[in-house]
């Protein structure tokens, strides 16, 4: 009840095409869904984030999908260029105990060609 | 850049030794997270702490503890060192309190040999 199962693994896509992440999570308590991007040798830095309230948010070329019914949320980078080139972390989070627990999807590798 | 500082950036030693990394957090950030990432692994959240008190304890060793200081920052202690401890340790800092948004550090890369 606690993973977060993301897809693709790895991703490549031609430059101005769509990119799309899917993660599906099973624990129903989630309340704030973050996607993080993260370059070789830095940290994740917060792209976007939804709360389950609203189906959609976008922000610039990024956007993020939410299907409550059926547990799934996506991230979409519309005309993905090459420095779009980067590790995609969806996670799902919510409070519990005394603390914000963080559960992160496994990663996706995405390659935007020139 | 968000913010959240670490120490040092990179740091080999050899197994069975000790080392220390440190975390500052956000400014006004009372909250700090430390995560774990091996090559090609997800984030593996550690430990937490909110305004020097421990609040949740996730896949730690025994041989990892941490800390938070008054001033806020927070040391990760790694003892007895093993191959398999080589990785990326970052600490990410929160508001605390009613936010969940968390900001990550640049994080410290620990070889093992």
């Amino acid at each position: 009840q606690q993973q977060v199962k993301q897809s693709p693994q790895s991703l490549i896509v031609q430059k101005g095409g769509i990119s799309i992440i899917n993660c599906a999570y099973e624990n129903t308590a989630f309340d704030y869904f973050p996607w993080y991007q993260q370059f070789p040798g830095k940290g994740p830095a917060l792209l976007i984030a939804i709360r389950p309230d609203v189906s959609e948010k976008k922000e610039g070329r990024f956007t993020i999908s939410f299907n409550k019914s059926a547990k799934q949320f996506s991230l979409h980078i519309m005309d993905s260029q090459p420095g779009d080139s980067a590790t995609y972390f969806c996670a799902a989070s919510r409070w519990a105990s005394g603390t914000y627990k963080y559960i992160f999807g496994t990663g996706t590798r995405l390659k935007v060609l020139a | 850049d968000s913010g959240v500082t670490q120490t040092p950036k990179h740091l080999i030693t050899a197994t069975g030794q000790r080392v220390t990394l440190r975390c500052s957090p956000r400014s006004g950030d009372l909250s700090v997270y430390w995560y774990q990432q091996s090559l090609d692994q997800g984030l593996q959240f550690l430990i937490h702490y909110y305004n020097g008190e421990e609040r949740a304890k996730g896949n730690i060793l025994e041989r990892f503890s941490a800390q938070q200081f008054p001033d806020l920052h927070s040391e990760l202690n790694l003892s007895s060192l093993e191959l398999g401890d080589s990785a990326l340790y970052f600490c990410a800092s929160s508001v605390g309190q009613g936010r969940n948004e968390q900001y990550f550090g640049p994080g410290t890369r620990l070889t093992v040999t």
